[in-house]
């Protein structure tokens, strides 16, 4: 079957860095998308890998072992806006990306 | 990134009525346009896939006849609730897929609409 884990829920500080990991299991593999979603609102497009590595976008950076079959969102010098949940979609052999439930990154000052 | 529209943001409606949501890419071509159920606190649950052209393919567990998609052309895809009951009340949202050079491909999502049925 296909299968998403990820922490439900974080708690950090603003101006500190987090680290969301993302297990997963699924039929076949074609790159791996990071979304987040503030509550009541559709999901914002953060990144995607396909390739194993790191790939930086400013605060944000997204990881990826294929072998491993894991994913981190890196997020540095956390701002209040962060909060949010933040949504580990890997696309399997179909093209489908499968959702989990995502984990909520709550941000205290 | 792409913008993807969608319309109307929120709608509340009696039961039995039909609601119709547009889904607009607005500055790129999407062969193919996915909508989205959440209800709160849970997960993304694809509904269906819509192609340009061709018949919408409906997750399990979907009735067609209940949503109907249309997807006529390369910038617009319509979700129809048809006779809304309240347990049709929940947020819907569209995404679309831009083709980025070969590659696979990303979609990005409308901002939504929530749709309350009485």
């Amino acid at each position: 079957g296909q299968n998403i884990d990820q922490p439900t829920e974080m708690t950090a500080t603003e101006g500190a860095i987090v680290q969301i990991n993302c297990t997963y299991q699924t039929s076949g593999f074609n790159g791996l998308f990071w979304y987040q979603q503030h509550a009541g609102e559709a999901p914002t497009f953060l990144s995607y890998n396909v390739l194993d590595g790191l790939e930086e976008k400013g605060r944000f950076s997204s990881f990826l072992s294929r072998s491993k079959g894991y994913s981190y969102l890196l997020l540095k010098e956390l701002q209040m806006k962060d909060s949010a949940s933040y949504l580990c979609a890997p696309m399997d052999s179909n093209y489908q990306l499968i959702w989990g439930a995502g984990t909520k990154l709550i941000i205290k000052p | 990134g792409a913008v993807v529209s969608q319309h109307p943001s929120w709608v509340i409606c009696k039961s039995g009525t039909s609601v119709k949501i547009e889904c607009r890419s607005l500055d790129f071509q999407a062969t193919t346009m996915f909508w989205y159920r959440q209800f709160p606190k849970q997960s993304l649950m694809l509904m269906a896939t819509s192609n340009e052209g061709s018949k919408a393919t409906y997750e399990q567990g979907v009735e067609k006849d209940k949503f109907l998609i249309n997807h006529a052309s390369l910038t617009l895809s319509t979700l129809t609730v048809t006779s809304a009951h309240p347990e049709d009340s929940s947020f819907y949202i569209c995404s679309a897929r831009e083709i980025q050079g070969g590659e696979t491909d990303t979609q990005y999502f409308g901002p939504g609409t929530r749709l309350t049925v009485l």
